[in-house]
């Protein structure tokens, strides 16, 4: 089954509104997170990550919070604007190294005018 | 993206066909993974390459084989296409095993 997932596969909001993207992992010896957003016909583009000894991490518009006690991750995007109208992914890399990540299905956002 | 190219960009081939996709960087990074892309499915690891000739499979191998004889080029080769391997592919780069990059995506269709 999958290592990674996400809890809703589309989410609705308003323009100018903040959105929340969960994500559920399993593999308690993930210790790298992102998450990647991904419009129609094109790769995923990096938005944020957070290494697994940090709780919170900042970015533009965006924040990643990391709850290691129940193995969950969110995204939050503040002031929602139709440009962030995408499919968002959430991805861990197990144990360290460079094997590779592990994504979940994805999260349809949808902006709302 | 900048950085990493994918080629072709789009694909038909005829099932029991060979094909080729190639990753190309520009950025000297170590690491280099190939992943598809399938509705339901999110993206799954095929294989990846911790440097020249140094390759391993990841979660969805089976049909594929990859080449790396330099660090900029990485091979995603189907011996014999089949229509299970109609989907979206993914190229992926790193130089310190974090902030994957990702490519434009090849668009294979099998028929």
């Amino acid at each position: 089954g999958e290592s990674v997932g996400l809890h809703l596969p589309t989410l609705s909001v308003q323009e100018g509104d903040n959105s929340i993207i969960n994500c559920a992992y399993s593999n308690s010896a993930s210790d790298y997170f992102i998450w990647y957003k991904q419009e129609s016909g094109k790769g995923p583009q990096f938005i944020i990550d957070i290494r697994s000894n940090m709780d919170k991490r900042q970015g533009q518009r965006v924040t990643v919070l990391l709850n290691k006690t129940v193995k969950h991750l969110s995204l939050q995007i503040a002031a929602t604007q139709p440009g962030d109208s995408a499919v968002y992914f959430c991805a861990e890399r197990g144990g360290g190294g460079a094997d590779g990540l592990t994504f979940g299905k994805g999260t349809h956002l949808i902006i709302q005018p | 993206d900048a950085g990493i190219t994918q080629s072709p960009r789009h694909k038909v081939t005829e099932t029991g066909t060979p094909v080729t996709l190639r990753c190309h960087q520009t950025e000297n990074h170590r690491y280099m993974y190939w992943y598809r892309q399938d509705p339901g499915h999110g993206l799954r690891l095929i294989h990846y390459s911790y440097g020249v000739k140094d390759t391993d499979k990841g979660e969805v191998s089976d049909g594929y084989s990859v080449s790396r004889s330099k660090t900029e080029d990485f091979l995603l080769t189907l011996e014999s296409a089949t229509s299970s391997q109609t989907s979206v592919y993914f190229c992926a780069i790193t130089g310190t095993g974090e902030g994957y990059t990702f490519g434009s995506g090849t668009r294979l269709t099998v028929v």
